[in-house]
């Protein structure tokens, strides 16, 4: 049981907007930054978005986070076929002094 | 570029002990933070351990503290995880990665079985 949750899975058709969930606690997103990276199928995670709402320069903007109190989301529009990866939410945990992840969620491009 | 290649992943024994390793190039490696993820098969990412530039502090997941101790040498950029009294539960692929995941090595396979 992950200490961030997040929904299993996720789909979409080419073109549409998809959002994902992360939530947490006031231990870990209310205090601290969330971070969001895509893993591809047997390749190591990439960086999507840190700082909670910050892509890292390469990374498309159509790719988008946000947080609001115990609760963060990935939002993708403009859905491609290569988007169609394992996605993370990740943060600082002050109670368990370490890093916390997402269960992950697994986007289909129907 | 930046660039993080992990190393001595093997087979174990329960019981065992394995070293990994992990080799910075790219960036000034006294500069940031250096962690160790997990990713058990067919599952998600776990945070493993974390140290300091100075390797002043390091945190541990709870499922590894006394087993596990990660260390790191400035001198050779160079990042280790020390695994002792393995379990099978520990099978997984090991990642290093820099500060906050901005960077992954490719990741080393540990396989703890008899």
């Amino acid at each position: 049981q992950s200490v961030l949750t997040q929904p299993p899975s996720a789909s979409g058709t080419p073109g549409q907007r998809v959002t994902i969930s992360c939530s947490g606690s006031s231990s870990n997103i209310r205090r601290n930054t969330v971070n969001w990276y895509q893993q591809l199928p047997v390749t190591a995670p990439k960086l999507l978005i840190n700082g909670d709402n910050q892509r890292p320069s390469g990374v498309p903007d159509r790719f988008s986070g946000s947080k609001s109190g115990t609760s963060a989301s990935l939002a993708i529009s403009g859905l491609q076929s290569e988007d169609e990866a394992d996605y993370y939410c990740a943060t600082w945990d002050d109670s368990l002094n370490g890093w916390v992840f997402g269960g992950g969620t697994k986007l289909t491009v129907l | 570029e930046v660039q993080l290649v992990d190393s001595g992943g093997g087979l174990v024994q329960p019981g065992g002990s394995l070293r990994l390793s992990c080799a910075a190039s790219g960036f000034t490696f006294t500069s940031y933070w250096m962690n160790w993820v997990r990713q058990r098969p067919g599952k998600g990412l776990e945070w493993v351990a974390n140290i300091k530039q100075d390797g002043s502090e390091k945190n541990y997941v709870d499922s590894v503290k006394g087993r596990f101790t990660i260390s790191r040498d400035n001198a050779k950029n160079s990042l280790y995880l020390q695994m002792n009294s393995l379990r099978a539960e520990d099978t997984a692929v090991y990642y290093c990665s820099r500060s906050h995941f901005d960077y992954w090595g490719q990741g080393t396979l540990v396989i703890v079985s008899s």
